[in-house]
């Protein structure tokens, strides 16, 4: 089956750092990727859906200055959290969607981020 | 307004035994797909099962089962003779249209007994 990584898998860093998350599809080209974030005991919030070649559109609410998004390839998107702040610690989940209609996301294993 | 609920937080099933986890879903558009997925402790997204809006039957995968109520809005996920390995969360989401983005609902804990 279709396979997406992240990297890191988790990462802890001081506040006011900038953090870059990869997510990547192995066996496959991902036309759309989409980013999500994770609260614990929550659901998962979409932030932004990034299509390769343009920018990344994102959700009500997100704010697209501090979460930078870049699908430069096919098979990877970068998510940057800059300037990350304690209340920025969460899950971070990554999923790829293939073109030509396919019904299904692949899941990265996603990235747990704790900002100190 | 809410696209997706899940109106069960938490549900306890006894091993062995068959469990029903709701999901209620809104939308205008007529081609929509369905999705259920089980989140472990280790927070990995698995996928579980699919329905499409104009599918006749209802989905089946293994001891998956989606029962699906499109008059009544309802995409609820069946699964047969538990096992302790089946204790996650569980998520019920909807994508609208062709290859769009998914919507999650609030999800469900499960908790298997011995």
């Amino acid at each position: 089956g279709a396979v997406v990584s992240q990297h890191p898998s988790w990462v802890i860093c001081k506040s006011g750092t900038s953090v870059k998350i990869e997510c990547r599809s192995l066996d496959f080209q991902a036309t759309t990727m989409f980013w999500y974030r994770q609260f614990p005991k929550q659901s998962l919030m979409l932030m932004a859906t990034s299509n390769e070649g343009s920018k990344a559109t994102y959700e009500q609410g997100v704010e697209k200055d501090k979460f930078l998004i870049n699908h430069a390839s096919l098979t990877l998107s970068t998510l940057t959290v800059t300037s990350a702040h304690p209340e920025d610690s969460s899950f971070y989940i990554c999923s790829a969607t293939t073109s030509g209609g396919d019904n299904e996301q692949f899941f990265g294993p996603g990235t747990r981020l704790t900002v100190l | 307004a809410q696209k997706i609920t899940q109106t069960q937080p938490g549900m306890f099933v006894q091993e062995k035994e068959a469990v029903t986890l709701d999901c209620t879903y809104d939308t205008s558009d007529p081609s929509y797909g369905l999705f259920w997925y089980k989140q472990p402790s280790s927070g990995e997204m698995i996928f579980l099962i699919y329905q499409g809006s104009y599918d006749q039957q209802n989905a089946t995968e293994g001891r998956y089962s989606l029962n699906f109520q499109k008059a009544r809005k309802s995409a609820n996920l069946v699964i047969s003779a538990s096992q302790l390995g089946d204790s996650a969360m569980y998520f019920c989401a909807m994508r609208e249209g062709w290859g769009g983005k998914l919507i999650f609902g609030q999800g469900t804990e499960l908790s298997v007994k011995p």
